[in-house]
């Protein structure tokens, strides 16, 4: 089955820098690749994603890099914000067996006054 | 906006008893999924459901069964409940081919 794998699992950034979390995955027929945040005491909420015809996508400070090639994705955060901080899941899916997403570890974000 | 509803938010339950975690779900969605999150593990899938009546094992069913009588709500049942199940559990749902929305999550503690 796939396995996907997250980095790093902590990340602190002043405000206003980059933030970049990296994934991999392991079954070439993946085709979804979506990001969640999840904040404290509350469910994961989507907050990007992307599918295997498309190589990068954009939403305001937001993106997501899909290299199908190599079998990875990663997202980018610009001008990062005190609410920017929160634990964030990537997964992946074929699409079939009924969508279901198989889920990195999480790396938990804190961003720095 | 889509509303994925779990019963409860935290739970406490004793050694041996039989737990029933209820999640129900407002926008027709076909599929709906059962996950436990622990730290540094991320999600781990524990069943799925595709269709009323219908489910599929996940990655970690031992020690779970589900319920899908209807379309809105997926439960999730621990048949005789143990400490190492002791977690937090979120529902999902999602249209066949589109994202998935989760729930607030269900602490739950075994003692």
């Amino acid at each position: 089955g796939e396995n996907v794998e997250q980095h790093p699992s902590t990340l602190s950034v002043q405000e206003g820098d980059s933030a970049v979390i990296k994934c991999t995955y392991s079954d070439s027929a993946s085709n979804y690749f979506p990001w969640y945040k999840q904040e404290l005491g509350k469910g994961p909420q989507l907050i990007i994603d992307i599918r295997s015809n498309v190589g990068e996508k954009k939403d305001q400070r937001i993106a997501v890099t899909l290299n199908k090639t190599a079998k990875h994705f990663s997202l980018h955060i610009t001008e990062t914000q005190p609410e920017d901080s929160a634990v964030y899941f990537c997964a992946a899916s074929s699409g079939t067996a009924g969508n279901k997403l198989t889920f990195g570890g999480g790396t938990r974000v804190l961003v720095k006054p | 906006d889509v509303k994925v509803t779990q019963s409860s938010r935290y739970l406490v339950k004793r050694t041996g008893e039989k737990v029933f975690l209820e999640c129900v779900q407002d926008m027709d969605h076909e599929n709906m999924f059962w996950y436990r999150q622990d730290p540094g593990l991320g999600l781990r899938l524990i069943y799925f459901s595709y269709d009323v009546k219908m489910k599929e094992k996940g990655d970690i069913p031992e020690g779970y069964s589900v319920s899908r009588e209807k379309k809105e709500r997926f439960s999730l049942i621990l048949e005789s409940a143990s400490t190492n199940q002791t977690s937090m559990y979120l529902c999902a749902s999602s249209p066949p081919q589109g994202r998935a929305f989760f729930g607030q999550g269900t602490r739950l503690t075994v003692v």
